[in-house]
This record gives structure tokens, C-alpha cells and sequence, in this order.
């Protein structure tokens, strides 16, 4: 089940250094993934998704890494930005499905 | 092109009282997600609506919860004789179809005293 109050899992980086967050899901049969960033106060902002036909998929400073096999996606941002300092949600789903199912997010917090 | 946009950004709430949280979707959107967020925790799936119809409700407690989607006008998620227990951020997203991308809004935090 699902424990309250937990501290997120943090991730100081450097400005200018890359960041890579991990995520393990849950369910063997998800075949979308997507990354979200969520600023204190606000709602998560997509970042990039990943269908599981893909291993890797690139955007505007952030790759997406999808391991089938282990059941592991990675989010790498390039040359971290303060911008970039948020809590960072992967979310799975199946085709067809219309809930997502969200991990428990990483904090990053970039050091200017 | 404006986004998801949600009302009352922030809703106050003695116990017993209802909570009506509001939500537009995208242009062009027709299908909306209602999530919850407790604090430091990933959001929970409640409700999956179209216009005038409830596709999936298996995340809504099952009771003192309801969502409305009408054919005019916003979604609406209602909680009636609040409990401090639902006191959360509330998300609303939505997205042109089934299986594309979920775009949320800024989210409604109720706090019930």
C-alpha cells in the first residue's frame, strides 16, 4: 500500500551538469510512459512520453529511457537549469486505458 | 490557446460543508481526468468523464463523491460533508482522445478545517 508522508527522493545537481531520474513501474503490460514536471503550487507540465515500441526517445534537453525488460524509465536533462528544479513524475498507462498511473516522484534541485 | 483551467484555485471548507471543484478542458478536448494528490505523493486516478457521460469512476470513494461532465459548460468534481481526510490537491487534465497525452491544469487545493 501506499505510505503517507514520505520524504521524495532528491537529486542535487550542479548548474550546467546533467540529471538523470530514475523510475521503476509497476505493470508489465503499460505500453505508454510519460514524464511530468510539477513546480511547487502548480499543476505537472508534460515533458516527453515514450511508447513501448521505443527505447529512447529525445526532446529539447531531455531524453527518455524505456527499459522493458526491467521495468525502468530514466529522464535525462541536459545542462540543468534553476529552472529545472521541480518534483519529476513518470506516469504509466495502456493503450486504450484513460487512467494514468503515477510514481512518487523525484525532487531536483539545482544548485545555482 | 488557453490551457486546463480550474476553479477556485484554493477552496476553504468546514466539515460537513459541500466542495465544488470546477474544470475547463482544452479547446478541442472533449475527454477529462480527475486526479487527487496528497502532499508527497504521486496523483491517484479518480474519475474519466466525456461530455454527458462517466466513463470510468472506479477511483471515486464511493460515497459523498460525484463528477458531472454536461453537455455545456465545465466538469464539475463535488464532495459533499467534507472530512478533513479531503482535504488534497485536486487535478483536472484532458486530452483530444483516449490514450493521448493528459494535459492538467493548475489544480484546485481544499482544505477542510
Amino acid at each position: 500500500g501506499e505510505s503517507v508522508g514520505l520524504h521524495l527522493p532528491t537529486l542535487s545537481v550542479q548548474e550546467g551538469d546533467n540529471s538523470i531520474i530514475n523510475c521503476a513501474y509497476s505493470n508489465s503490460a503499460s505500453d505508454y510512459f510519460i514524464w511530468y514536471k510539477q513546480e511547487s503550487g502548480k499543476g505537472p507540465q508534460f515533458i516527453i512520453d515514450i511508447r513501448s515500441n521505443m527505447d529512447k526517445r529525445q526532446g529539447q534537453r531531455v531524453t527518455v529511457l524505456l527499459n522493458k525488460t526491467v521495468k525502468h524509465l530514466s529522464l535525462q536533462i541536459a545542462a540543468t537549469q534553476p529552472g529545472d528544479s521541480a518534483v519529476y513524475f513518470c506516469a504509466e498507462t495502456t493503450y486504450g486505458n484513460n487512467r494514468l498511473a503515477f510514481g512518487k516522484g523525484n525532487q531536483v534541485v539545482v544548485i545555482p | 490557446n488557453a490551457g486546463v483551467m480550474q476553479n477556485p484555485r484554493h477552496l476553504v471548507r468546514r466539515r460537513g460543508q459541500e466542495a465544488r471543484l470546477r474544470c475547463s478542458p482544452m479547446k478541442g478536448h472533449s475527454h477529462v481526468y480527475w486526479y487527487r494528490q496528497l502532499p508527497e505523493e504521486g496523483l491517484k486516478f479518480m474519475v474519466y468523464l466525456q461530455k454527458e457521460n462517466i466513463i470510468d469512476e472506479s477511483g471515486m470513494p464511493k460515497e459523498r463523491f460525484s463528477a458531472e461532465f454536461p453537455k455545456e459548460g465545465p466538469s464539475i468534481l463535488r464532495i459533499q460533508q467534507v472530512v478533513r481526510g479531503d482535504s488534497a490537491a485536486y487535478f483536472c487534465a484532458s486530452s483530444p482522445l483516449v490514450s493521448e497525452t493528459q494535459y492538467f491544469g493548475p489544480g484546485t487545493r481544499l482544505l477542510v478545517l
